[in-house]
């Protein structure tokens, strides 16, 4: 499959617990961004890589969050100390800088439920 | 602050006709402009674009036009099937970053 793929589909945590998402994206793109979507919303931006260079943040990363793109490849998004607000849809896409058309090519999303 | 923006969040159509989607911005920035289709339980899943420099751009069934001095697009799904029932999003950028969203529309095609 050369598609982007995301890790877990579904995560539930208690509050205050850790948890991490694995994004893999399209090989060949080099662009790779983080975006959660809440219930009867759109997804909003959270940040974007390219290459391993963590080129934005939106100011809806807050210090509990934490984003990585070690090699260029794969990505990680931790969230530190869960709230129940933090409970939403987290999309990962990735593009290739450069392309006349910007489309950017979406996972499946991890559904994180904090309870 | 929403700079994409959509407004009637559900559309029923007969199967057949043709479905209109309304999204407007306000940023006069953006330079390129996006629909998205969602499934449920899916992520979304590339449409259509078009340029800043175009007012129309057409795919098959879906027709994205372009009112710049509006700030205003909507994609047209002429002839309507079953399959199109999803949540529509209509996003925008400038400059090859982040996408800015709309809230979406869902859309039902009765067959």
């Amino acid at each position: 499959d050369t598609g982007v793929s995301q890790d877990p589909r579904h995560k539930i945590t208690k509050r205050g617990q850790n948890v991490t998402f694995r994004c893999d994206p399209i090989s060949e793109h080099n662009r790779l961004y983080w975006y959660r979507q809440t219930l009867g919303q759109g997804p909003e931006f959270l940040t974007y890589f390219q290459n391993e260079a963590q080129l934005e943040k939106s100011r809806l990363l807050s210090d509990r969050f934490s984003a990585e793109r070690p090699k260029g490849s794969f990505s990680t998004l931790e969230i530190q100390r869960t709230e129940q607000g933090d409970s939403a849809m987290y999309l990962c896409a990735s593009s290739l800088r450069g392309t006349v058309s910007t489309e950017a090519f979406f996972g499946q999303g991890t559904r994180l439920t904090v309870v | 602050d929403q700079q994409v923006k959509q407004n009637s969040p559900s559309l029923s159509v007969q199967e057949g006709r043709i479905s209109i989607l309304n999204c407007d911005y306000t940023n006069s920035m953006f330079d390129y402009f996006l629909w998205y289709k969602k499934y449920p339980a899916e992520g979304p899943t590339f449409l259509i674009s078009i340029s800043s420099i175009k007012d129309k751009n057409e795919d098959g069934r879906f027709t994205v036009f372009l009112n710049k001095s509006a700030k205003h697009l909507s994609l047209h799904i002429v002839p309507s099937q079953p399959g199109d029932s999803a949540v529509y999003f209509c996003a925008a950028t400038y400059g090859n970053n982040r996408l800015a969203f709309g809230k979406g529309n869902q859309v039902v095609v009765i067959p």
